[in-house]
C-alpha cells in the first residue's frame, strides 16, 4: 500500500520567515495530494491541495509543489505568522472514478510548526 | 465549521465495553471516511462508505465495525475496548468517489478507555 514520509517532524521559525515541509510517497498511482493544518485538539483543516496534472499551486502565502518523477511534494509558507503555528499533515490519495481505490487518504507523520513572534 | 458533525465529543469508558460513534456528513456528500488519530500511530484510515456501501478498508480491527444508513449518517462501533483504543476518531465526508474528492473533517470524538 501507499506510504507517505514527512519531514521535518518539528520546525521552528521566526515570524516573517518562510517554512518548507517535504513529503515523499511510494505509490506512483497516487494523484491527489492535500495538506491539512491541525490545531491542538481540533479537526484537520484542508489548506491546499494539488493534483498530479499540476506542478505548482498557490493560495496567498501558501504554495504546494509536486514532482511526480521523484514522488515528492512540498508545502511552502511565506511570511509566516504566529497563527500559522500548528501541526501540518501531508497526504496522498488515488482519485479514480473507475478504480478500486476511492479516495482514502494516507497521511504523513505530521510536522509541528512553531512561529516565534 | 466543515459541516460534518460528530457525536459525542468525548467518551470515557472502561476496558471490555462497547461504544458507538456517530457522524453526519456535509449535506449532499455521499462518502464517509473514518480515521483514528493516536500519538504513536498518527492519522490512520479505518474504513470508507459510499452511499451506504463499504468501499475501502484500512487498518481496522475486527473488534471495530461501521455502517452507513439510508440518510447517509454513519456509525462506528468499537467493542471489547482496550486501553490502546484510546484516541481521537474523526470522520470525513466528500462529495463523490473519485473526481474532486476534497475530504472535510468533523470535530472528532475523543475516546478514553480506562
Amino acid at each position: 500500500g501507499e506510504n507517505v514520509e514527512q519531514h521535518p517532524s518539528t520546525l521552528s521559525v521566526q515570524e516573517g520567515d518562510s517554512a518548507v515541509i517535504k513529503c515523499t510517497y511510494s505509490d506512483s498511482a497516487s494523484n491527489y495530494f492535500p495538506w491539512y493544518k491541525q490545531e491542538l485538539g481540533k479537526r484537520p483543516q484542508l489548506i491546499i491541495d494539488i493534483r498530479s496534472n499540476v506542478g505548482e499551486k498557490k493560495d496567498q502565502r501558501i504554495a504546494v509543489t509536486l514532482n511526480k518523477t521523484a514522488k515528492h511534494f512540498s508545502l511552502h509558507i511565506t511570511e509566516t505568522q504566529p497563527e500559522d503555528s500548528a501541526v501540518y499533515f501531508c497526504a496522498a490519495s488515488i482519485q479514480s472514478a473507475g478504480g478500486t481505490s476511492y479516495g482514502k487518504l494516507t497521511f504523513g507523520q505530521g510536522t509541528i510548526l512553531t512561529v516565534h513572534p | 465549521d466543515s459541516g460534518v458533525t460528530q457525536t459525542p465529543k468525548h467518551l470515557i469508558t472502561a476496558t471490555g465495553q462497547r461504544v458507538t460513534l456517530r457522524c453526519s456528513p456535509r449535506s449532499g456528500d455521499l462518502s464517509v471516511y473514518w480515521y483514528q488519530q493516536s500519538l504513536d500511530q498518527g492519522l490512520q484510515f479505518l474504513i470508507q462508505y459510499y452511499n451506504g456501501e463499504e468501499r475501502a478498508k484500512g487498518n481496522i480491527l475486527e473488534r471495530f465495525s461501521a455502517q452507513q444508513f439510508p440518510d447517509l449518517h454513519s456509525e462506528l462501533n468499537l467493542s471489547s475496548l482496550e486501553l490502546g483504543d484510546s484516541a481521537l476518531y474523526f470522520c470525513a465526508s466528500s462529495v463523490r468517489q473519485g473526481g474532486n474528492n476534497e475530504q472535510f473533517f468533523g470535530p472528532g470524538t475523543r475516546l478514553t478507555v480506562l
